[in-house]
């Protein structure tokens, strides 16, 4: 256990669904993230969020919309997703990045699949 | 452009031997390395990590080796055991202060033979 969980840890999707992922942390950290990980790439960096603010949106498709109420608690709220955005979303949360710490704390991350 | 990768997709070591994985980075101004582990089902684990100013960090039977020369990273395990069977991720981070982001490469399966 890292200290990171995630739910749902499955979620099967339809193209005109509505759902949302859900992150919690336990670690007493300030910066959470959101990576998508497909198979054969590099895991992709989302969003970032410091002490509850967004610090970094890598271009993602506002079919994706982050939410963060507190720094214990992050959201993905999907909708009208496409097939290819099937893939496993992590969730990770460090120390504020004014704190020289570096290392990210993972989830199990939540399997999606689009059909 | 900035990319972080790795010379072999699988590695098969057998158990109780050592292995070595490496990763290439491209961008000079890197300054802050991390290794994961990441077993199947579950998010990635820290194993180690290594910063510029140092060229060589253990830990618990892990070593990390960095040639800022040739930009390379390299991630040894001694005495393998089946538990070290998972894929493998280095990541490179500029410490900008402010905007730190990891950079990941695509990973290595490692697969111990019993």
């Amino acid at each position: 256990e890292t200290g990171v969980t995630q739910t749902p840890r499955h979620l099967v999707m339809g193209m005109t669904n509505k759902k949302s992922l859900k992150c919690e942390q336990h670690l007493g950290h300030n910066a959470m993230y959101w990576y998508k990980q497909s198979a054969k790439k590099p895991l992709e960096l989302m969003f970032v969020y410091n002490f509850k603010e967004q610090t970094e949106n890598n271009s993602v498709p506002s079919r994706f919309s982050p939410e963060c109420p507190n720094s214990s608690h992050l959201f993905l709220h999907l909708h009208t997703l496409q097939p290819e955005d099937s893939a496993l979303y992590l969730c990770a949360s460090s120390h504020a990045q004014a704190v020289m710490d570096y290392e990210q704390y993972f989830g199990p991350g939540t399997r999606l699949t689009v059909t | 452009g900035e990319s972080v990768g790795l010379h072999l997709p699988t590695l098969s070591v057998q158990e109780g031997d050592n292995s070595i994985i490496n990763c290439a980075y491209s961008n000079s101004a890197s300054d802050y390395f991390i290794w994961y582990k990441q077993e199947s089902g579950k998010g990635p684990q820290f194993i180690i990590d290594i910063r510029s100013n140092m060229d060589k960090r253990q830990g618990q039977r892990v070593t990390v080796l960095l040639n800022k020369t040739v930009k390379h990273l390299s991630l040894q395990i001694a005495a393998t055991q089946p538990g070290d069977s998972a894929v493998y991720f280095c990541a490179e981070m500029r410490t900008n202060f402010g905007n730190e982001k990891l950079t990941f490469g695509t990973g290595t399966r490692l697969t111990i033979i019993p």
